[in-house]
């Protein structure tokens, strides 16, 4: 069975802090690897798709590594506007339509001033 | 226009009203999504549309009716719910449906069924 996990559940930094994400994931072959970031009571927003092990992706503060088993989100010198839920998600190679994300159960960040 | 717009925002219901929820998107999408997703919890997968036919349903009761008027509009016809199905609905859409596309959620609709 697809399965997505991710560590720690939740994480509290202060800010300026720097710090790591974790998304392990457990697939018979991955098509795609995407990280959303979602506020309370909103929907997730799209941050970054990676699609093969030793892809990077950037943006801002954030940074996201893919291996064959795992992705990281970097988080440098965070603020509390940072502040959210990252949830990690995959597409299986048994979806053969993109459609049927696995999501990850997320990981709540706080930075705090 | 790169958003997905959900109405209501909240909704509280009883367990032998109808309502409904709407979700409208206009950058030209031809897959959308409905997710539920309970408190600290990820998205789970409740129906796709692609190309405004039924792909996926993930053994929804039937007491959650999914239609795709067109290929803006998604709508989910919620009657005879239970308390359990309080929980915040998620709409989404994606380009083709393919694999590889990332989603654009809306804001949702918090929903209470007493």
């Amino acid at each position: 069975e697809d399965q997505v996990t991710q560590s720690p559940e939740a994480l509290r930094l202060q800010e300026g802090e720097s710090s790591s994400l974790n998304c392990s994931y457990t697939v018979s072959g991955l098509r795609g690897l995407f990280w959303y970031r979602q506020d309370p009571g909103k929907g997730p927003e799209f941050l970054f798709t990676l699609y093969s092990a030793g892809e990077e992706k950037e943006k801002e503060r954030l940074k996201a590594t893919l291996t064959k088993k795992e992705s990281f989100l970097h988080i440098t010198a965070p603020k509390p506007e940072d502040s959210a839920t990252y949830l990690c998600a995959v597409h299986p190679i048994s979806d053969n339509y993109g459609q049927n994300f696995v999501f990850g159960p997320g990981t709540r960040l706080s930075v705090l001033p | 226009d790169t958003e997905v717009t959900q109405t209501p925002k909240h909704l509280v219901m009883g367990m032998t009203n109808k309502k409904s929820l709407k979700c409208e998107q206009h950058m030209g999408h031809r897959a959308m999504y409905w997710y539920k997703q309970k408190a600290k919890k990820p998205p789970e997968l409740m129906f796709v549309y692609s190309y405004e036919k039924l792909s996926i349903n993930e053994s929804v009761p039937s007491r959650f009716s999914p239609e795709c008027p067109n290929s803006s509009l998604l709508n989910l016809h919620l009657h005879a719910l239970q308390p359990e199905d309080s929980a915040l609905y998620l709409c989404a859409s994606s380009r083709q449906g393919s694999v590889g596309e990332k989603l654009f959620f809306g804001s949702g609709t918090q929903l209470s069924v007493l």
